[in-house]
């Protein structure tokens, strides 16, 4: 059983459309990290959220992070082909190792022109 | 603007063998990390080191031995190779390892025959 379970698995779309993905938990987590991965290459960071009830904007993208710390959200406004690629959520879970970082399994999105 | 390198980025090992997968970072980054991705598993930590001379398991550290004589470098060993352990491995890098951005190389797909 993963820690942290992200929905869906795969997402295709057509672009312009409107997507959410999400990321749960029953354990709280100090923070909680979104990566973009694209084939062949690491992740890479896209936003980090701290507090509870946080929102973040970066362009077209919008985090979230859960009132009781144990979910997050990414929103992806009029989605276009170089949104494509899988976005990994990631977390410290409070109490834990500060230094393990725990990653859910993934969203797979795929952008159609 | 080097960042993370690791190498090689293909490797195929029969069972048994023995193989070095080599980190590198040259942003004096004191924590560094070992990954493996396998499908519909998300990245779950194998070893990691929060300074030369340091290191401590992860999840699952079985069947992987680390060493940290320098704060640049980090090899993952595999000392007789599994096919359990086919799977992509990834370095990744921050300063302290605690809620910070993670640094990520470009993996290694190392398939175990």
């Amino acid at each position: 059983t993963q820690l942290l379970e992200q929905s869906p698995q795969f997402l295709s779309i057509q672009e312009g459309e409107n997507l959410t993905v999400y990321c749960n938990s029953s354990s709280v987590f100090s923070s909680l990290q979104w990566y973009r991965q694209e084939p062949g290459e690491g992740p890479v960071l896209l936003v980090t959220v701290v507090t509870g009830g946080e929102v973040k904007k970066l362009k077209r993208l919008t985090f979230q992070f859960g009132d009781a710390r144990k979910d997050s959200s990414l929103h992806i406004t009029a989605a276009q082909p170089g949104d494509t690629g899988l976005y990994l959520c990631a977390g410290n879970p409070w109490g834990g190792s500060a230094r393990q970082l725990t990653f859910g399994s993934g969203t797979q999105l795929t952008v159609l022109p | 603007n080097a960042g993370v390198t690791q190498t090689p980025k293909f490797q195929v090992l029969k069972t048994g063998q023995s193989m070095t997968l080599q980190c590198a970072q040259d942003m004096n980054h004191e924590y560094m990390s070992w990954y493996r991705q396998d499908p519909g598993m998300g990245l779950r930590l194998i070893h990691y080191s929060v300074g030369a001379g340091i290191t401590d398991q992860g999840e699952v550290p079985n069947g992987y031995n680390v060493s940290r004589s320098t704060t640049e470098d980090f090899p993952l060993r595999l000392l007789s190779a599994a096919p359990s352990q086919t799977s992509v491995y990834f370095c990744a890098s921050s300063y302290s390892g605690v809620g910070e951005k993670l640094f990520f190389g470009s993996g290694t797909q190392l398939s175990v025959l």
